[in-house]
């Protein structure tokens, strides 16, 4: 059974703060994707890390890929209260019959006060 | 920008019942998948679907989920006999191509077991 571990569960912070979200897995996957959910939304894709240590920067968020393609970063910097939401790391696997298969981590919540 | 839209947003159903969740694909996607979210829980993969076949299924998946692409533009999740523990967020989702592609994914379906 493949598993993905985000730490911290829970993150409050204060506006202009930095903070780290780490995902960690039992198993590499070809690829990894970050995702944020709003209450009552979908998830909704932020970014895909596909080679081990690739780095993507989205304006205030970096994304980081580890070396052996088991784990991932999320740092954002400046923390604004818009960034306040639920960050969930996913796994990519590939079955066999077509498609992306998402083994979804145990999210990081994250709020942002002013 | 178009979006996968799920119907109903919430369904209360008695134990026992079967019941059908909507949801209609992005048009140009093919590939399209049906993941759930228990409160308090991670999202959990259920079963993606490729070329009017199911292309992976998870061991939640069991005889008692149906999915269908009855007419081209819909795709529906039937749970035929629900239990209690079917309670949860369906969420709908769908990508256009397999590699690493991201998935688009719908508002969800709150289904109340009662």
């Amino acid at each position: 059974t493949q598993l993905l571990e985000q730490s911290p569960q829970f993150l409050s912070i204060q506006e202009g703060e930095n903070l780290t979200v780490y995902c960690n897995s039992s198993s590499v996957f070809s690829s990894l994707q970050w995702y944020r959910q709003e209450p009552g939304e979908g998830p909704v894709l932020l970014v895909t890390v596909v080679t081990g240590g690739e780095v993507k920067k989205l304006k205030r968020l970096t994304f980081q890929f580890g070396d052996a393609r088991k784990d991932s970063s999320l740092h954002i910097t400046a923390a604004q209260p818009g960034d306040t939401g639920l960050y969930l790391c996913a796994g990519v696997t590939r079955p066999t019959g077509g498609g992306n298969k998402l083994t979804f981590g145990t999210g990081t919540q994250l709020k942002v006060e002013l | 920008e178009p979006e996968v839209t799920q119907t109903p947003s919430h369904q209360v159903t008695q134990m026992g019942q079967e019941v059908i969740l909507r949801c209609v694909p992005i048009s140009n996607h093919l590939y399209f998948y049906w993941y759930r979210q228990i409160l308090g829980q991670k999202v959990e993969f259920l079963v993606s679907f490729y070329n009017n076949e199911i292309s992976e299924k998870s061991e939640i998946f069991d005889d008692q989920f149906s999915v269908e692409r009855p007419d081209g533009s819909n795709f529906t999740l039937k749970i035929r006999s629900t239990k209690l523990e079917d309670s949860a967020m369906y969420f709908c989702a769908s990508s256009q191509s397999s590699y690493n592609s991201p998935l688009h994914f719908g508002n969800g379906t709150r289904l109340t077991v009662t």
